[in-house]
């Protein structure tokens, strides 16, 4: 089955810088890609997903960079705010039956 | 237009008792799926229903079982409970398979302490 390995588990940044959360997959045939927040007593919450046809997706200070051959994926934050903090979550499925495998989260934590 | 609703908020059971999880979809959606959210790792697929059939499994014992009911609220029930089996169940809904959009929508989750 499916493995999605995710770094860092914890990430501390100043207000204002970037952050930067990695991915990888082990299934070449997974093609979905979506990344979740999760604020802390709350659900999860898609913020960005990204499909095997596009490298990188953007949506405001957020972007989603997808490497296919390399079998990666990463979440960009630009311009980091401490409302930003929370754990976010990267997953990997195959686009149609959509069961997809999680990573183990990373806490970002934004000091102002 | 509501959310994913699920019901109870939280739960508080003892071993070896059973226990039942309620989740209603959003409307129009078909497809409903489980998580067990353990504290500190990323939700474990458990079980996904569309249109009142069984999609796909995930790597849980044969206590946990589900149903999708006619309107598409599902049911996560759970046998002989462990002190494992503390965690938050989330349930998620989407369009379902092959409708042109896999994006799932998370419930509140139900806080499940077993004693």
């Amino acid at each position: 089955g499916e493995n999605v390995e995710q770094h860092p588990s914890t990430l501390s940044v100043q207000e204002g810088d970037s952050a930067v959360i990695k991915c990888t997959y082990s299934d070449s045939a997974s093609n979905y890609f979506p990344w979740y927040k999760q604020e802390l007593g709350k659900r999860p919450q898609l913020i960005i997903d990204i499909r095997s046809n596009v490298g990188e997706k953007k949506d405001q200070r957020i972007a989603v960079t997808l490497n296919k051959t390399a079998k990666h994926f990463s979440l960009h934050i630009t311009e980091t705010q401490p409302e930003d903090s929370a754990v976010y979550f990267c997953a990997a499925s195959k686009g149609g039956s959509y069961i997809p495998t999680f990573g183990r989260g990373t806490s970002l934590i934004v000091h102002p | 237009d509501a959310g994913v609703t699920q019901s109870p908020t939280h739960l508080i059971k003892t071993r070896g008792q059973h226990v039942t999880l309620r989740c209603s979809p959003i409307s129009g959606h078909k497809s409903v799926s489980w998580y067990q959210q353990v504290l500190g790792q990323g939700p474990q697929f458990i079980f996904q229903y569309y249109e009142k059939e069984e999609r796909g499994r995930g790597n849980f014992p044969d206590r946990f079982s589900a149903r999708q009911f006619p309107n598409y609220s599902s049911e996560l029930n759970v046998n002989a409970l462990l002190l494992g089996d503390s965690a938050l169940y989330l349930c998620a809904s989407s369009r379902g398979p092959g409708q042109g959009k896999d994006e799932q929508f998370f419930g509140p989750g139900t806080r499940l302490t077993v004693l």
